[in-house]
């Protein structure tokens, strides 16, 4: 039973142009969302984040937006950079304090086409 | 500052060996966290560590399985024997004990290869 969806395997985008990367939950109980990239041979890398109580988050080029009654966000990244060519992973937590283990999604590759 | 390092990268060893990975979480970090992730599929939490003692454990596939944290510093994960299943990248993650939000920090990995 898979808690965190991430239906898009890959995704390609033009350099300049907006990448979007989708990712759905099941658990009502998550209140903390968070994205992680992940470069091949490299442990994941926090990217951005948003908390339950908001509905949007942004920093620089990222955005992370969250609908709480659809169960869904989004990460928008603009402009897309060769850089950004990555695996994405959407990332969820229920705030138990003492334990947030993540429940993470099984990842978007994004591929930034120059 | 040093990030969380992970020992070995890779290891290749056959059905029914044991095989132990050992990580080092960022210095004053008192959270630590074990996940693996299978063959391109999601990553999925084993363990969670509070300092020295096991937080949760609820992620932890069978008892073959048996993880440590000595002093509540570096932890190990013993697989013992493994089996073919076994195989994937396991992660290690660390997060300091006053974070309100749960932003972890995590290592390179190990492959893990079972023939």
């Amino acid at each position: 039973d898979q808690q965190v969806k991430q239906n898009s395997p890959s995704l390609s985008v033009q350099e300049g142009r907006i990448s979007i990367l989708n990712c759905d939950y099941t658990n009502s109980m998550f209140d903390y969302f968070l994205w992680y990239k992940k470069y091949p041979a490299e442990g994941p890398t926090f990217l951005i984040s948003i908390s339950s109580i908001k509905d949007k988050n942004e920093d620089g080029r990222f955005t992370v937006f969250l609908n709480k009654s659809a169960k869904h966000l989004s990460l928008h990244i603009v402009p897309s950079q060769p850089g950004d060519s990555a695996v994405y992973f959407c990332a969820a937590s229920a705030r138990d304090f003492g334990n947030e283990k993540l429940t993470f999604g099984t990842g978007t590759r994004l591929t930034i086409i120059p | 500052e040093a990030g969380v390092t992970q020992f070995p990268s890779h290891s290749v060893i056959e059905k029914g060996q044991t095989v132990t990975l050992r990580c080092d979480p960022i210095s004053g970090h008192d959270n630590l966290y074990w996940y693996r992730r299978v063959m391109g599929k999601e990553i999925k939490f084993l363990l969670h560590f509070v300092k020295e003692s096991k937080q949760d454990e609820s992620g932890m596939p069978n008892n073959r399985f048996l993880a440590e944290r000595t002093g509540g510093t570096y932890s190990t994960l013993k697989v013992q024997p493994a089996e073919l299943e076994d195989s994937g990248v396991y992660f290690c993650a660390s997060s300091p004990a006053w974070q309100t939000y749960n932003e972890q920090f995590f290592g390179p990995g190990t492959r893990l290869t079972v023939l």
